[in-house]
């Protein structure tokens, strides 16, 4: 019963630094997605996938790279992080007729 | 482009009683969706309900009822009976045509007074 399953749920980087965001999902869905939450705001959409090997931008893309080669995973990679991508970070699954699971974030500390 | 609004950014409410929390919304598609997720203090994203542009019934889910007004473009959520565990951020969201992203309002943070 695991549903969206996000790793890690803290992580602190140095400016600069680059890490990988996992996200997995066990409900055999075509849609992922990556949201960011700043505090006060709803939920921003970064990147999404409507299935293995497309991949697509949202609202904000910059600073962030995604891939997915398998239906299960959708990892969100930082390429050189900035103080400005700290954040919690939420991935999201779904199908059609199904409404998004969330998995229970990553929140994101750059120093 | 489509853009929710939400305009409580913190609302009360006496446990038992009903409460109404606001979405306006956007768009200039004739088919989308409205979503209203709840976020406890614990951070996770849980979805409370659902309504679709063509639906003519109001969506409900218990507690949870959406009060939809499409010509006014809102779709307002009553929780009715608040419960202390009610307490959290509320988000409305929207999905437009066929994609499936999300556009997500600031959100409401909603207290229960025992």
């Amino acid at each position: 019963n695991a549903g969206v399953t996000q790793t890690p749920k803290f992580q602190v980087l140095k400016t600069g630094q680059s890490m990988t965001l996992q996200c997995a999902q066990d409900m055999n869905h075509e849609y992922m997605s990556w949201y960011r939450q700043d505090p006060g705001m709803g939920l921003r959409l970064i990147h999404y996938s409507v299935g293995a090997g497309i991949t697509d931008q949202g609202e904000v893309p910059n600073g962030y790279n995604v891939s997915r080669s398998t239906t299960e995973d959708f990892p969100l990679r930082l390429l050189s992080a900035a103080p400005s991508q700290t954040s919690v970070y939420f991935c999201a699954s779904s199908s059609r007729g199904v409404p998004q699971h969330f998995g229970d974030g990553t929140r994101l500390s750059i120093l | 482009a489509q853009k929710i609004t939400q305009t409580q950014p913190g609302m009360f409410v006496q446990e038992k009683e009903a409460v109404t929390l606001d979405c306006t919304y956007d768009t200039s598609d004739q088919s989308y969706g409205l979503f209203w997720y709840k976020q406890p203090s614990s951070g996770e994203m849980i979805f409370l309900i659902y309504q679709g542009s063509y639906d003519e019934q109001n969506a409900t889910e218990g507690r949870y009822s959406l009060n939809f007004q499409k010509a006014r473009k809102s779709a307002n959520l009553v929780i009715s009976a608040s419960q202390l565990g009610d307490s959290a951020m509320y988000f409305c969201a929207m999905r437009v045509g066929s994609a499936r992203q999300l556009t997500f309002g600031s959100g409401t943070q909603l207290t229960v007074l025992p």
